[in-house]
């Protein structure tokens, strides 16, 4: 079963911050916190993960609390495109140890004009 | 990222009739492969994971003898769809993790069933 609990929708406005919260509360000391998001009728596409460190790329930002029981998912200028739905997982990671992802419902995310 | 490819993107096929999808690591090879099936305004569910050289293994519920999975080479997987009846019309997305236990997925192949 997933393990994380998300907001079901939320609305952002044009090239403004959407900050995507998600709780994981049973989070084990070994499970990263990874982020994909699914635009309509095609596959997920990752966008970040991390283990107890904030983590930034290209597309996002990663901040996680320090008792690592939930985090948010930064996109920093909200475009059109990025409307999609947003899922939150945690599970183990690396060679050998690449755990299922089981998805729960995600956040629908809205980027309005 | 690691680029996954499924074929075909969408298939419309006759009740009865069974249908095979292809699932494919085109720049990295995949000892493991997992497929889900998503329906409308619905989350992704796992299936089975798919392991090369072996059986796969199926998720609860799912039957292993209507979802046929093979494994046969490090950068194939398929999924077939036996005896195809309309319930089982969905969007079927494959996905397959990196020699670092990183997961990539395919586009999702959209099965019509009629």
């Amino acid at each position: 079963d997933a393990k994380t609990t998300q907001p079901p929708s939320m609305d952002c406005a044009e090239g403004r911050a959407a900050n995507l919260p998600c709780n994981h509360s049973t989070i084990s000391g070994n499970e990263y916190v990874y982020w994909y998001r699914q635009i309509h009728s095609q596959g997920p596409q990752y966008i970040i993960h991390g283990l107890k460190n904030n983590e930034t790329n290209e597309m996002a930002s990663l901040i996680i609390t320090e008792d690592r029981k939930s985090s948010t998912l930064i996109l920093p200028h909200a475009t059109l495109r990025d409307t999609a739905v947003y899922y939150c997982i945690v599970r183990v990671a690396g060679a050998n140890q690449g755990g299922k992802l089981i998805f729960g419902q995600g956040t629908e995310l809205s980027v309005k004009p | 990222g690691a680029v996954v490819s499924q074929h075909p993107s969408w298939v419309i096929c006759k009740s009865g009739t069974s249908v095979k999808i292809e699932c494919r690591s085109l720049d990295f090879q995949a000892t493991t492969m997992f497929w889900y099936r998503q329906f409308p305004k619905q989350s992704l569910m796992l299936m089975a994971t798919s392991n090369e050289g072996s059986k796969a293994t199926y998720e609860q519920g799912v039957e292993k003898d209507k979802f046929l999975i093979n494994h046969a080479s490090l950068t194939l997987s398929t999924l077939t769809v036996t005896s195809a009846h309309p319930e089982d019309s969905s969007f079927y997305i494959c996905s397959a993790l990196t020699g670092v236990g990183e997961a990539f997925f395919g586009q999702g192949t959209r099965l019509t069933v009629v």
